[in-house]
């Protein structure tokens, strides 16, 4: 079945370096790729997302391009905030395969003053 | 008005209580769901309703029960809970269509005691 591997955390950086969270998945079919993130004590927020290989979603900063060929979704930003310590997560949607998020097990990021 | 509403935002319950999680959106979204979530792990999907028909239980013990009584809402009734059912309770919904993104909102915090 359908899966998604993200990189293992946690993650600790210096305000202003530079981020990568490696997330590759596998998949039938053209499924939809999202990072959501989840700030502390909150629900999840939709970070960026891409729908079909080559597109890149970015937001806040954040960027991340949908790579068929290597079946990648990395996420980079090129200066971290303090305000960017949350749990990152990367999914993938695939209507032809049971309707189901399916779920990478979160990068959890702490960026220090 | 892209926003998922769940309350209450915090609920602590005795594990003779029958309490309900009540969801609500006004997007338009005929799919909508429930998942669990423990600490800084993935969401655990629990429940999904298609067009208010209940269209995936994933396994989940009788003292779930879910309900949707319109489009626009979703309930979560909860009775004779565990306290290995504590956990962040995460409501979401999405087009029925396509490969498009869920919404979250910002969780139930549920304590058993």
């Amino acid at each position: 079945g359908d899966s998604v591997t993200q990189m293992e955390g946690p993650v600790t950086l210096s305000e202003e370096a530079f981020l990568t969270i490696n997330c590759t998945y596998t998949a039938t079919g053209y499924p939809s790729l999202f990072w959501y993130v989840q700030y502390p004590g909150e629900g999840l927020q939709l970070l960026l997302k891409a729908t079909k290989a080559d597109d890149k979603g970015s937001n806040k900063g954040f960027e991340a391009t949908y790579r068929k060929e290597t079946t990648s979704f990395h996420l980079e930003k090129g200066s971290v905030q303090v305000s960017d310590s949350a749990v990152y997560f990367c999914a993938l949607f695939n209507a032809g395969n049971n309707r189901k998020l399916i779920w990478g097990l979160g990068t959890s990021l702490a960026v220090n003053p | 008005d892209t926003e998922v509403t769940q309350t209450p935002k915090h609920l602590v319950m005795g594990m003779t209580n029958k309490k309900s999680l009540k969801c609500e959106q006004h997007m338009g979204h005929r799919a909508m769901y429930w998942y669990k979530q423990k600490a800084k792990k993935p969401p655990e999907l629990m429940f999904v309703y298609s067009y208010e028909k209940l269209s995936i239980n994933e396994s989940v013990p009788s003292r779930f029960s879910p309900e949707c009584p319109n489009s626009s809402l979703l309930n979560l009734h909860l009775h004779a809970l565990q306290p290995e059912d504590s956990a962040l309770y995460l409501c979401a919904s999405r087009h029925f269509g396509g490969n498009t993104e869920a919404f979250f909102g910002q969780g139930t915090r549920l304590t058993v005691v």
